[in-house]
């Protein structure tokens, strides 16, 4: 199986709602990025966590890693229709800095 | 102007043939990667490359050749193509391996009959 999983697979919310999303991974990582993807595009970078941080804010977007579960979380905060889209982390597994594993991703859908 | 750009955007063609997807990208970035994406959205890394040189090799099969003639270029050659190499190719690019964010180009979406 692979490096990040995301859990849930799929996510459906009202607008205004929050939306939290997990990533567990296998192997110890130098650092957690979390990506958006829209249909039919190309990803988009959110945030990177490094393993020596615990939590992390952008707007509304927070996350939070925990190293001793190999877990992290993403949280978007008073949802908005434009925030639905797909949501990746991916993991640097500490193998020398030039690859990167992402996860099955999660599937947000934000109800106007 | 478009960071990371790939052409073409459709690839549509049979079994056998070969094709090419070429990127660019005009951040002056030195680390460059393809991955594709299959059907159910699960990404995978195929290929780094850090100042033209070729860094990671995904165990792809052969028949794929990435080649990078300069550090703004990475381009994708697949020979002999497959039904399962059906798919969305992406580019990214980053300032210095997987310690910075990456960027996506818009992605080569192929199709192969």
């Amino acid at each position: 199986s692979q490096q990040g999983e995301e859990d849930p697979q799929a996510l459906s919310i009202q607008e205004g709602e929050n939306a939290t999303m997990n990533c567990s991974y296998k192997t110890s990582i130098n650092n957690l990025q979390w990506y958006r993807q829209n249909s039919g595009r190309g990803l988009v970078h959110l945030i990177l966590i490094r393993s020596n941080e615990r939590e992390k804010h952008s707007g509304r977007l927070r996350v939070t890693l925990d190293t001793s579960k190999k877990s992290s979380s993403l949280l978007i905060t008073a949802s908005r229709a434009a925030d639905t889209a797909s949501y990746f982390c991916a993991t640097d597994p500490n193998t020398g800095g030039f690859k990167t594993i992402f996860g099955a991703g999660t599937r947000l859908f934000v109800k106007a | 102007d478009t960071a990371v750009s790939q052409t073409p955007k459709y690839l549509v063609t049979q079994m056998g043939n070969d094709k090419s997807i070429k990127c660019e990208q005009n951040l002056g970035h030195d680390t460059m990667y393809w991955y594709k994406q299959d059907s159910k959205k699960f990404l995978k890394i195929m290929f780094s490359y850090n100042n033209k040189e070729l860094i990671i090799n995904e165990t792809v099969p052969n028949r794929f050749s990435p080649k990078s003639p300069d550090k703004a270029h990475l381009n994708l050659h697949i020979n002999s193509l497959e039904l399962g190499d059906s798919a969305v190719y992406f580019c990214a690019s980053s300032q210095g391996g997987n310690s910075y964010e990456q960027y996506f180009g818009p992605g080569t979406r192929l199709t192969v009959t």
